[in-house]
């Protein structure tokens, strides 16, 4: 059972637009920042959003973040087959004294 | 160009130890906070530990706390964790990532811009 929950899949058609939740709590997404990767399964994780809702060079505007309270929502717009991976969040988890991550979600582009 | 290389993985019994290492290259390695995260097969992303830029600081998961250590050898530019009394459970790709600013950030601006490959760590009898 992870700390901060996300869907376990989300699916759209090619060009469309598709979000996904990261929902915690004040102890983590609350009170610290949240970051957001892209794991194609066999590789390493890529880094997709720092600081809530920004994004590192070379990273698409295609891809955005936001927040409001104990949540968080990456948002990828105009999608591609090649945006096909998993999606994680992740954050500081101030009472754990940890890092935690959401158990990932899935993104299928039809 | 920035570059993290894991290495030290292996097959090992339950109870034993293990070192892994984390080689980084192209950047300043003693300004970055270093973290390790695991992925167990087929599940997601484990936070494991941090190890602040000057290693005054350390976390660990609840999961690994008093069994695994983090450290930095900053003359060798290289991450390390030392696993000590490892469960079948520890079984995952362990990858070392780096913090995405330099100096003193403070682990609330979590973040990991470098990942590496992934080293394996399988623990069997």
């Amino acid at each position: 059972q992870s700390v901060l929950t996300q869907p376990p899949s989300v699916s759209a058609a090619p060009g469309q637009k598709v979000t996904i939740s990261c929902s915690g709590s004040s102890s983590n997404i609350g009170n610290n920042y949240v970051s957001w990767y892209q794991q194609v399964p066999g590789t390493a994780p890529k880094f997709l959003i720092y600081e809530n809702n920004k994004r590192p060079s070379g990273i698409p505007d295609r891809f955005s973040g936001s927040k409001s309270g104990t949540s968080a929502t990456l948002g990828i717009t105009g999608l591609q087959t090649g945006d096909e991976a998993d999606y994680y969040c992740g954050t500081w988890d101030s009472s754990l004294s940890a890092g935690v991550f959401g158990g990932g979600t899935r993104l299928t582009v039809l | 160009q920035v570059q993290l290389v894991e290495s030290g993985g292996g097959v090992v019994q339950p109870g034993t130890s293990l070192t892994l290492s984390c080689a980084a290259s192209g950047f300043t390695f003693s300004g970055h906070d270093m973290h390790w995260v695991r992925q167990a097969p087929g599940k997601g992303l484990d936070w494991v530990a941090v190890v602040s830029y000057d290693e005054s600081n350390k976390s660990y998961a609840s999961s690994v706390k008093g069994r695994f250590t983090i450290s930095r050898g900053t003359s060798k530019n290289t991450l390390y964790l030392q696993m000590n009394s490892l469960r079948a459970e520890d079984t995952a790709v362990y990858y070392c990532a780096k913090h995405y600013g330099s100096g003193n950030y403070g682990y609330y601006y979590f973040g990991m811009d470098v990942w590496g490959q992934g080293t394996t760590v399988t623990v069997s009898s």
